[in-house]
């Protein structure tokens, strides 16, 4: 059955590392979204792309990159630079077509050490 | 800048009586409003949407009311049930914007007591 999954459920990482979530979606949706949540607030847009090969830096892009080599798939790393990484990440799509909302994945809770 | 605000961060209801969750928004180029329901640590689910063609969208239990000239939408729950009891938030997707991107107010979280 159709879905978003991301992996994995929960992430720890050493303070400097660089760390990849993943997010795969087989909806057959163009645009995918990567979101932050943190304890209290509302999702912050981090990247998204409407298309294969073509991204765009969200409100909140400094610290993360992202690539979208195959429709199904978006993944996001989160960098050194990032200077407060822990947070809840999700990532959703949707079809182009307006008027659609976004499905999201179960999202992956991010811990720096 | 919160183009989409809710303003009550949190809403406690007795099970069996009326949810209302407000949201204001201030981007008179919003064209579409949705709500999700999030659980902790699960991804938020799809709820209910209105056009801004329309005053007020119904779903079983759910109901949104939008006023475009006070630039503001609630959503109406009844009866609460304790499953209901949940984060809400209210997003917004502006006519000028490509796709479906949205913005999300900073959420409602909802008690229905049993």
């Amino acid at each position: 059955d159709g879905g978003i999954t991301q992996s994995p459920k929960y992430l720890f990482r050493k303070e400097g590392q660089n760390v990849t979530l993943s997010c795969e979606q087989n909806l057959n949706h163009d645009a995918m979204y990567w979101y932050r949540q943190d304890p209290g607030q509302g999702l912050r847009l981090i990247y998204y792309s409407q298309i294969v090969n073509d991204f765009q830096k969200g409100d909140i892009a400094e610290g993360y990159s992202v690539s979208r080599e195959k429709k199904e798939s978006f993944p996001l790393t989160v960098t050194s630079a990032q200077k407060n990484p822990t947070a809840f990440y999700l990532c959703a799509s949707t079809p182009t077509s307006r008027n659609n909302e976004q499905f999201f994945g179960p999202g992956t809770r991010l811990t720096v050490l | 800048d919160q183009q989409v605000k809710q303003n009550s961060p949190s809403l406690s209801v007795q099970e069996g009586r009326i949810s209302i969750l407000n949201c204001d928004y201030t981007n008179s180029m919003f064209d579409y409003f949705l709500w999700y329901k999030k659980y902790p640590a699960e991804g938020p689910t799809f709820l209910i949407s209105i056009s801004s063609i329309k005053d007020k969208n119904e779903d079983g239990r759910f109901t949104v009311f939008l006023n475009k000239s006070a630039k503001h939408l609630s959503l109406h729950i009844v009866p609460s049930q304790p499953g209901d009891s949940a984060v809400y938030f209210c997003a917004a997707r502006a006519l000028n914007n490509a796709g479906n991107m949205l913005t999300f107010g900073g959420g409602t979280r909802l008690m229905v007591k049993p």
